[in-house]
């Protein structure tokens, strides 16, 4: 069992947007500014697209963004394009004692 | 450009214990931590722990801390990550991740490890 919460899958049709919850505790989210989203193709490494919860890597496009409200991140991706089908990570630093933990993932289909 | 190449598919039996490589090239290796983040087939990522590639010093994830030791050889740019007394529950694709300041910001490609009679 992860410890970040994330619904298993999200869809949206191309041109739509979908948002992607990450929801932890004033442990991990609620306390820290750095949560960041990956993104993951089958095979593949993931892929860092959002990170200190808003802020985006250069070459990930702005369709992409992200926000955090109490204990609970979000991952926004708007003008859903059939190659933003992945699945998506949040993951966040904590003051327990695992330094870092992630979500479970959520698998984005574009319809 | 930043790189992080690491060693290859690995097959082994219930019991031992397996070394991965993560090398790294197209900065300054002791500038950063390096984390391992393991993903079982058909799962999410797991954090493993994370490794000073300056000091040496180490955090495990309480699950791997009896089990997982990281090291590195800075004269050569690479870290290792080592598993002893292999499950079958450990088979997974195990990767190294960059650290730049609380998120991972390179990713090598994976090493497969498959844990089997």
């Amino acid at each position: 069992q992860s410890a970040l919460t994330q619904p298993p899958s999200a869809s949206g049709s191309p041109g739509q947007s979908v948002t992607i919850s990450c929801t932890g505790t004033s442990r991990d989210i609620g306390a820290s500014n750095y949560v960041s989203w990956y993104q993951q193709y089958p095979g593949k490494a993931p892929k860092l697209i959002i990170y200190d919860v808003s802020e985006r890597p250069s070459g990930v496009p702005d369709r992409f963004s992200a926000s955090k409200s109490g204990n609970t991140a979000s991952l926004t991706v708007s003008g859903l394009q059939p190659e933003d089908e992945a699945d998506y990570y949040c993951t966040s630093y904590t003051d327990r004692d695992d330094f870092v933990v992630f979500g479970g993932g959520t698998k984005l289909t574009v319809l | 450009q930043v790189q992080l190449v690491q060693s290859g598919t690995e097959v082994k039996k219930p019991g031992a214990s397996v070394r991965v490589s993560c090398r790294a090239s197209g900065y300054t290796f002791t500038d950063h931590y390096m984390h391992w983040v393991r993903q079982a087939p058909g799962l999410g990522l797991e954090w493993m722990g994370r490794i000073n590639l300056d000091s040496g010093g180490t955090n495990y994830a309480q699950k791997f801390r009896a089990r997982v030791t990281m090291t590195r050889d800075p004269s050569i740019a690479t870290a290792y990550m080592e598993v002893k007394n292999l499950k079958v529950d450990d088979t997974a694709v195990y990767y190294c991740a960059r650290d730049e300041v609380n998120y991972f910001d390179f990713w090598g490609q994976g090493t497969l490890v498959t844990v089997s009679s």
